[in-house]
């Protein structure tokens, strides 16, 4: 079965630098949400996106901005980098905003900021 | 506030011992409770889903328990393998939190030959 696929799966930039990560999520599900994972530490919610509209936001930086596009796939841009957005960022996506919809996660993209 | 709690934080543990992770969380409205495994470095990987309607779930060796009312989930391993051994990490959907997930600090699993 398809799953939640996420690009790049590692990316390393320097500070100031400006990142993009993407997430396709699985078929025909339509909305996507973003959590950041710091090294030994839990997964933090960043922000959720149902039928292109923001649905949710959480602890996401004023540095970083996402959409969702008409495919339904999901960008989330991080701009002026700093050396603590190094971590694990998960995609996972749901079909619909029924709370009781199972969450499915792709394999994440490790960013590391020099 | 809504938070969740795992204890403990780390656990060691022969092979073929029978072993229980705990969370816990502090409202008891919910929408559902998920148990994840993460490898070193690496993804989620979903264990089990309960919903708020339902006290457990199976999935081979693995049994996972909720308790609404006392903010309660725990993970049952059933002989334990040690390729079982990673980090255990239960979310929660609380209702006040609308969709997202509240993750526990997970519980390090080793299972020794």
């Amino acid at each position: 079965a398809a799953g939640v696929i996420q690009s790049p799966r590692h990316l390393i930039k320097e500070k100031r630098e400006t990142a993009t990560l993407k997430c396709y999520p699985i078929p025909r599900h339509d909305t996507v949400y973003w959590y950041q994972q710091g090294p030994g530490q839990d997964p933090q919610f960043l922000i959720s996106f149902y039928e292109k509209m923001q649905s949710d936001k959480g602890s996401i930086p004023d540095r970083f901005s996402a959409q969702q596009f008409s495919d339904y796939h999901s960008e989330l841009n991080m701009s002026s980098l700093e050396l603590g957005d190094s971590a694990l960022y998960f995609c996972a996506s749901s079909f619909g905003e029924d709370s009781y919809n199972e969450q499915f996660f792709g394999p994440g993209t490790r960013l590391t900021v020099l | 506030k809504q938070e969740v709690t795992q204890i403990p934080a780390a656990l060691s543990v022969p092979e073929g011992e029978n072993l229980v992770l705990n969370c816990s969380f502090t409202d008891s409205a919910i929408y559902n409770l998920q148990w994840f495994r993460q490898d070193p470095g690496k993804g989620l990987t979903s264990l089990l889903l309960i919903q708020s309607s339902q006290r457990e779930q199976t999935s081979g060796r693995l049994n996972a328990s909720l308790d609404k009312s006392s903010g309660r989930s725990t993970l049952y391993i059933a002989a334990s393998q040690p390729g079982d051994s990673a980090t255990y990490l239960c979310a929660v959907r609380f209702r006040k939190g609308f969709n997202k997930f509240y993750f526990g600090s997970g519980t390090k699993l080793n299972v020794k030959p």
